[in-house]
């Protein structure tokens, strides 16, 4: 089993380019969320999915769009980026009925110029 | 809104104890807590469901004060590989999770 996998693990942007950050699992877990953590800090939540077809929005959700037509997949869209944007950007899932936390993927580190 | 952690940093002996707060504003569902080490994914230590029980994992524990809305992570007897940043994340009933600033813990020879 992989887990949780993210792809790319580096990406460099410049302003204004679109993107879209890749996030699959094979745990079969329904929750499925995106966070960005910026240097010396936590981690913040972008947007969440409770399964197949339901998304919503976190703390910091302006400029991602997401959407879950799959279990397995959860795809982070960058529409128009911006240098602010710079961050190392996290996939999660986790399954609600077992209360084992949230299983991180390896992260994609993005820089936006 | 983001949970308050305390201390921002803690500096440690091998073999000392430390303590991480964690306290919300907010009627929280349950509270987790995470390690993640430098240039790394945060990793799962412990959940708390409302109810104020205590959890343990190794020489770490955790409790949950429903009625303060305040958590803590007690680590004992502190190894090297405990060094790290502690997070702690809030969860409230519509499963929107918040994560703390975190607690950088360094142990020493």
């Amino acid at each position: 089993n992989a887990g949780v996998t993210q792809t790319p693990k580096f990406q460099v942007l410049k302003t204004g380019q679109s993107m879209t950050l890749q996030c699959a699992q094979d745990m079969n877990h329904e929750y499925m969320s995106w966070y960005r953590q910026d240097p010396g800090m936590g981690l913040r939540l972008i947007h969440y999915s409770v399964g197949a077809g339901i998304t919503d929005q976190g703390e910091v959700p302006n400029g991602y769009n997401v959407s879950r037509s799959t279990t397995e997949d959860f795809p982070l869209r960058l529409l128009s980026a911006a240098p602010s944007q710079t961050s190392v950007y996290f996939c999660a899932t986790w399954s609600a009925g077992f209360f084992q936390g949230q299983f991180f993927g390896p992260g994609t580190r993005l820089t936006v110029l | 809104q983001q949970p308050v952690q305390s201390p921002q940093a803690v500096i440690l002996r091998e073999g000392e104890d430390a303590v991480i707060n964690c306290s919300s504003s907010k009627a929280l569902y349950s509270v987790h807590w995470y390690r993640q080490k430098h240039g790394e994914a945060p990793v799962f230590l412990m959940i708390l469901l409302k109810g104020g029980e205590q959890k343990g994992h190794e020489k770490i524990s955790a409790s949950f004060n429903e009625k303060k809305q305040q958590s803590s992570l007690y680590l004992t007897a502190s190894q090297l590989s405990y060094s790290g940043t502690y997070f702690c994340g809030t969860e409230n009933l519509n499963n929107d999770m918040r994560f703390g600033a975190g607690t950088r813990l360094t142990v020493k020879p």
